[in-house]
């Protein structure tokens, strides 16, 4: 089945104590990119990669890292984590063509205290 | 700047009555336009897309969507609304040639009254 998968799903953590939340797609996909979802915010982008070794940030990248030493894996990683960085991520990955759709993960629920 | 404006943050349908969700969007090429649906602790579901032709594209879940370039337009619709439709729903632009960069509206929550 094609299918993005991040986890963990739900993540409580305190601030300052580094984490990562892995990416793992299976459907060959070159593009990827991380999400974090906000009340009245709607989706804003983190980071993309346009394919292994390639990453770019989005419109929100401050306070994240990301890797693409794999093209199957996107792991997003918080050095430092801050209140303000409690959201709801989503991990989405698709092709590198026009006419193509991304696919999202499920989610993974982040809270920093 | 590419943007999309998603005019209705929350709006409330009886069972059975027709839906417009409406969207808006600002991009200066022909854009790649989606709809997407999130369910309560689900992760997000592509509806329907356009990326060229007829400008009526049809979705799952018996949603269509149209695309009128003049007015900036891509509202979704659904004839007859079931409960389990209730979801925020996010209109989504595609911000680079492949349109694989999306720009997301804000979203709009559906609530289903019977």
């Amino acid at each position: 089945e094609a299918q993005v998968t991040q986890n963990p799903r739900y993540l409580i953590t305190v601030t300052g104590k580094k984490l990562t939340v892995t990416c793992s797609q299976n459907m060959n996909h070159e593009y990827m990119s991380w999400y974090r979802q906000d009340p009245g915010l709607g989706l804003r982008q983190i980071y993309y990669s346009m394919n292994v070794e390639v990453t770019d940030k989005g419109d929100v990248p401050e306070g994240y890292k990301v890797s693409r030493k794999e093209k199957r894996n996107f792991p997003l990683i918080l050095e430092s984590p801050s209140p303000n960085q409690t959201s709801l991520y989503f991990c989405a990955s698709s092709m590198r063509k026009r006419n193509t759709e991304a696919f999202f993960g499920q989610g993974t629920r982040l809270t920093v205290v | 700047a590419q943007s999309v404006t998603q005019p209705d943050i929350h709006i409330t349908v009886s069972e059975g009555a027709s839906l417009e969700l409406r969207c808006n969007y600002s991009y200066g090429a022909t854009p790649y336009l989606f709809w997407y649906v999130q369910s309560p602790g689900q992760g997000l579901q592509l509806l329907l897309k356009y990326f060229s032709g007829d400008t009526l594209v049809q979705g799952i879940k018996g949603f269509e969507a149209e695309f009128k370039r003049s007015q900036s337009s891509f509202n979704l619709r659904k004839p007859s609304v079931h409960w389990s439709d209730a979801a925020e729903y996010f209109c989504a632009v595609g911000a680079n040639q492949a349109g694989t960069a999306l720009i997301f509206g804000k979203g709009t929550t559906l609530s289903v009254s019977s």
